[in-house]
């Protein structure tokens, strides 16, 4: 089975911290991802990363930065919090096939993040 | 860029009534997949297709994916509680990356 693990379920930090957000992946997956979701909104996507040290911005990068030194391991950061990325957010893995194709993701648990 | 549209964002039935979600892009896609998110948790993958016209069932969930290949949709027949949460379309196409739908949160009433 694979397993997609986030460092936390619940968060709560204070405007202006720095925040790390890890996820740990157990399938030697090559693509990892990182979302945000808030109600009526759906899945935004922040980073994407297809190998180590090689990451892509996806729909709303601002604030945010990610590192991936590691194969299974993909973390983002808020460099200096705000209250408008209290949200949820989701990690996400799978593996890489034919160029132009997506397959299924699978999702961690989730980090309810509260910037106060 | 690509845009997946679903329809509709929410949808209250009573249990025992038949349920559909529609996921409409705006490009040609090379495949779609459904996922369920139950309240508290995260998205789970359903199912993934690929074929042009393709019909997939899975007990009392039927998808389908258009002709075209820009359309696809989910129907619960005899919907049950165990059915409660958001359902979403990821359409594939051109890159590693799936588009995300927003979701239809389907809400059963016992």
């Amino acid at each position: 089975d694979v397993k997609v693990t986030q460092s936390s379920r619940y968060l709560v930090k204070r405007t202006g911290e720095k925040v790390f957000l890890e996820c740990v992946q157990d399938m030697d997956h090559e693509n990892m991802f990182w979302y945000r979701q808030d109600p009526g909104l759906g899945l935004r996507l922040i980073y994407f990363s297809y190998d180590v040290k090689m990451k892509e911005k996806g729909d709303i990068p601002e604030g945010y930065s990610v590192s991936r030194e590691k194969k299974e391991r993909f973390s983002l950061i808020l460099e200096s919090a705000s209250t408008n990325q209290t949200s949820m957010y989701l990690c996400a893995s799978t593996w890489t096939g034919d160029w132009g194709s997506s397959y299924e993701q699978y999702f961690g648990p989730g980090t309810r993040l509260t910037v106060t | 860029g690509q845009q997946v549209m679903q329809i509709p964002q929410y949808q209250h039935v009573q249990e025992g009534e038949d349920f559909t979600t529609y996921c409409n892009s705006s490009t040609t896609l090379s495949n779609i997949q459904w996922y369920k998110q139950r309240p508290g948790g995260h998205p789970v993958f359903l199912i993934q297709l690929v074929k042009s016209g393709e019909v997939k069932k899975q007990k009392r969930l039927t998808f389908q994916f258009g002709e075209a290949k820009k359309n696809s949709s989910l129907h619960i027949t005899a919907t049950q509680t165990t059915d409660v949460g958001t359902y979403f379309c990821a359409g594939g196409g051109g890159s590693y990356i799936p588009t995300f739908g927003r979701g239809t949160s389907l809400i059963v009433h016992p």
